[in-house]
C-alpha cells in the first residue's frame, strides 16, 4: 500500500527535551513538507525539502530542525527552543516538477507538553 | 504577505441541505487553488482549480474559480452526516509551497 505513514500517533515532551516525530513515504515523491496546525489557524509551513540532501525553512521554522538523508524519510526535531511545541503536525509529500502538485497527507502526530 | 482566508468559520446544517463554503486569497504567484477535507487527521484532496470558470464536479461536491476576483467556492449538495469534517482551501504559489486558510468546520445533523 502506497502512502505516508507519520509515527508515533501521540507524543509528549518534557521542558528542556528535544523530540523527534518521523515521517515515511512509499510514494516515490521528491518533495516532502512539515505542517503545524493549531485550532483556528488552518496549517502552517515548517520546513520543506525538494530533492535529498535539501531543504527550507518555511513560515515558521524556529525550534524546529529536518533532515533529508533519504528520499522516502523527512523527520522533524522539535527542539528546546520551541516554546509552544503543543500541536498537531503534518507531513505532506508530492511529485516534484509537476504541473499537478497535489500534497498527499500523513495522519499525523498529536505532540503535548508534559 | 501571502493570505488565504475562509468562510465561514463554521456551520451547521441539516441533512439534506445545500451548502456553499468560500475561499479568497490574495497572493503574489499563483499557480492552483485546491481543496481538502480533513475529517480527524490526514487531510484528503478533492479537487485541484487552475482556469477561471470551469467547475470541478465529484458526486455531490462542485467547485468553481474565479480568478479575477481571486475566490473559489465549493458546493456540497444534499449534505449527509459523512460529510461532516473541516474543509481547507489552499492556493500553490511559487516554489511548490501550499498556503492554507483557517478551515471552514461543517457540522451535518442527522
Amino acid at each position: 500500500d502506497g502512502g505516508i505513514t507519520q509515527s508515533p500517533k501521540y507524543l509528549f515532551r518534557k521542558e528542556g527535551q528535544n523530540v523527534t516525530l518521523s515521517c515515511e513515504q512509499n510514494l516515490n515523491h521528491d518533495a516532502m513538507y512539515w505542517y503545524r496546525q493549531d485550532p483556528g489557524q488552518g496549517l502552517r509551513l515548517i520546513y520543506y525539502s525538494q530533492i535529498v540532501n535539501d531543504f527550507q525553512k518555511g513560515d515558521i521554522a524556529e525550534g524546529y530542525s529536518v533532515s533529508r538523508e533519504k528520499k522516502e524519510s523527512f523527520p522533524l526535531t522539535v527542539t528546546s527552543a520551541q516554546k509552544n511545541p503543543t500541536a498537531f503536525y503534518l507531513c505532506a509529500s508530492s511529485i516534484e516538477g509537476s504541473t499537478k502538485n497535489i500534497q498527499y497527507f500523513g495522519a499525523g502526530t498529536r505532540l503535548s507538553v508534559l | 504577505e501571502d493570505k488565504v482566508v475562509q468562510s465561514p468559520l463554521s456551520l451547521v446544517v441539516h441533512e439534506g441541505d445545500t451548502v456553499t463554503l468560500n475561499c479568497s486569497y490574495e497572493v503574489t504567484n499563483f499557480r492552483s487553488l485546491l481543496w481538502y477535507k480533513q475529517e480527524k487527521k490526514a487531510p484528503t484532496f478533492l479537487f485541484m482549480l487552475t482556469s477561471s470558470g470551469i467547475e470541478k464536479k465529484s458526486g455531490r461536491l462542485s467547485s468553481i474559480l474565479d480568478k479575477k476576483e481571486l475566490f473559489s467556492i465549493l458546493n456540497i449538495t444534499a449534505t449527509q452526516t459523512g460529510d461532516s469534517a473541516v474543509y481547507l482551501c489552499a492556493v500553490e504559489v511559487e516554489g511548490n509551497k501550499l498556503v492554507f486558510g483557517a478551515g471552514t468546520i461543517l457540522r451535518v445533523k442527522s
